[in-house]
């Protein structure tokens, strides 16, 4: 079975430092890996998108790779705030088919 | 349109007895989920429409779980006897084809119904 694993189950980063968080599966490479924000209580909320044949994507403080060589996405906020603070999750699927996450990354910045 | 919505956001109901919620997607979304978050997981898919037809449904739908999309605009998932197990998030997202691949493979997500069982 596809598995997707974030390693950290808690992170607390200084606030103006840069989180980085890890997202690694097992077994054939996903055709996409997307990374969503999710506060208490609420639904998850996409932050982006990255493809097996990108290597980076962009998104203002937001940066995410793609590695298929270490079957493993990293995640990074930098410049990073307290409004930062939230669960994330990594989430892989293959096309217009379901998601499969991971577990989360509680990420606490502290001022 | 503001996103995707759901009814009710929480639901107490007693071992055994019967739930329905209702997940209404943003407009011309042609594909619509189910999963379920327990505390401290990520979400779980449960089932999954492309407008009325349900194409896929996960082995953590039990028997006592039905999910509908009549006219493939809302859904309706109902959890007949309930158990305490069932006790969990219920999130619903939706998605849409588009020529631009990022949008189109993105789930955008309701604020889920919190559902717990006695």
């Amino acid at each position: 079975s596809q598995k997707i694993e974030q390693n950290s189950e808690a992170l607390n980063i200084q606030e103006g430092k840069t989180a980085t968080l890890t997202c690694n599966y097992t077994n054939y490479s996903p055709a996409y890996l997307q990374w969503y924000r999710q506060d208490p209580g609420r639904g998850p909320v996409f932050l982006l998108l990255i493809r097996e044949n990108e290597k980076e994507k962009r998104k203002e403080r937001l940066k995410v790779t793609f590695d298929t060589t270490l079957k493993q996405s990293l995640f990074h906020i930098t410049a990073s705030q307290p409004a930062d603070s939230a669960t994330y999750l990594c989430a892989r699927h293959f096309g217009n088919e379901k998601l499969t996450f991971g577990t989360g990354t509680r990420l606490t910045i502290i001022p | 349109d503001t996103g995707v919505s759901q009814d009710p956001r929480h639901k107490i109901t007693k071992r055994g007895q019967n739930v329905t919620f209702r997940c209404d997607p943003i407009s011309e979304h042609n594909r619509l989920y189910w999963y379920r978050q327990t505390l401290g997981q990520g979400p779980e898919f449960l089932t999954y429409f492309q407008n009325e037809a349900q194409l896929e449904k996960s082995r953590l739908l039990s028997d006592r779980f039905s999910a509908e999309r009549p006219k493939g605009s809302f859904s309706t998932l109902e959890i007949q006897r309930t158990e305490q197990g069932d006790s969990a998030m219920y999130l619903c997202a939706s998605s849409r084809r588009m020529r631009d691949i990022t949008d189109r493979e993105t789930q955008y997500f309701g604020p889920g119904t919190r559902l717990l069982v006695l």
